[in-house]
């Protein structure tokens, strides 16, 4: 079993919903997760962070923690064209790095 | 802003040479990191480092070697080179790892004929 977990997608939602982005992970010991974003051809860019139950919420982006059920979630509000990339979820799995999932490709229809 | 600089966009090497990847960040940050990324298996983490001269095994360190002579700067080192070593390189860096996520540079994509 995969230690960080992602559909690899394409999530195609149109230009105005909610996206939301799903990642599970199999160690419970993990205390931090973080969600980054990648276009196509650049680096991953840090764009949420969590470490607690329930939801942190960053303008348009809300990230979601539950570590009872080992999973953590992303939603993206009023979604925009822009948004389309791919969306990686890395998890502190007490090992001094961090585990990345492949990561979810959004497609935002304009 | 934390600018972590990687010396190559893009290279090319010949089965069999040696390769060095370089990675600079200019804001102190204790760990360095070297993933690599392919398509459908996401990243991958060969080697990362807490402290100068000091390295830890990551996921997939078979053929690669690495070295910090100083704290702003993680060498990745590809003893020989082989095809299936063609991927994008990314390396990243971070204060600490279980707070503040990491900081990537823009990648090396590395391509080995």
């Amino acid at each position: 079993q995969k230690e960080v977990e992602q559909n690899s997608g394409p999530l195609s939602v149109p230009e105005g919903a909610i996206a939301s982005l799903n990642c599970t992970y199999s160690d419970r010991v993990s205390q931090s997760f973080f969600w980054y974003r990648q276009y196509s051809g650049k680096s991953p860019e840090l764009i949420m962070s969590i470490y607690s139950n329930g939801d942190k919420e960053d303008g348009r982006f809300t990230a979601q923690l539950n570590k009872a059920s080992q999973y953590v979630s992303l939603l993206i509000r009023d979604s925009q064209p822009s948004d389309s990339a791919t969306y990686l979820c890395a998890v502190d799995t007490g090992r001094r790095a961090l585990t990345f999932g492949s990561g979810t490709r959004l497609q935002v229809q304009p | 802003d934390v600018k972590v600089t990687q010396s190559s966009r893009y290279l090319v090497k010949r089965t069999g040479e040696k390769v060095f990847l370089e990675c600079v960040q200019d804001m102190d940050h204790e760990n360095m990191f070297w993933y690599r990324q392919d398509p459908g298996l996401g990243l991958r983490l060969i080697y990362f480092s807490y402290d100068v001269k000091m390295k830890e095994k990551g996921d997939i360190p078979e053929g690669y070697s690495v070295s910090r002579e100083k704290k702003e700067r993680f060498s990745l080192i590809l003893e020989s080179a082989s095809t299936n070593q063609t991927s994008m390189y990314l390396c990243a860096s971070s204060p600490d790892t279980t707070n503040y996520g990491y900081t990537f540079g823009s990648g090396t994509r590395l391509t080995v004929v």
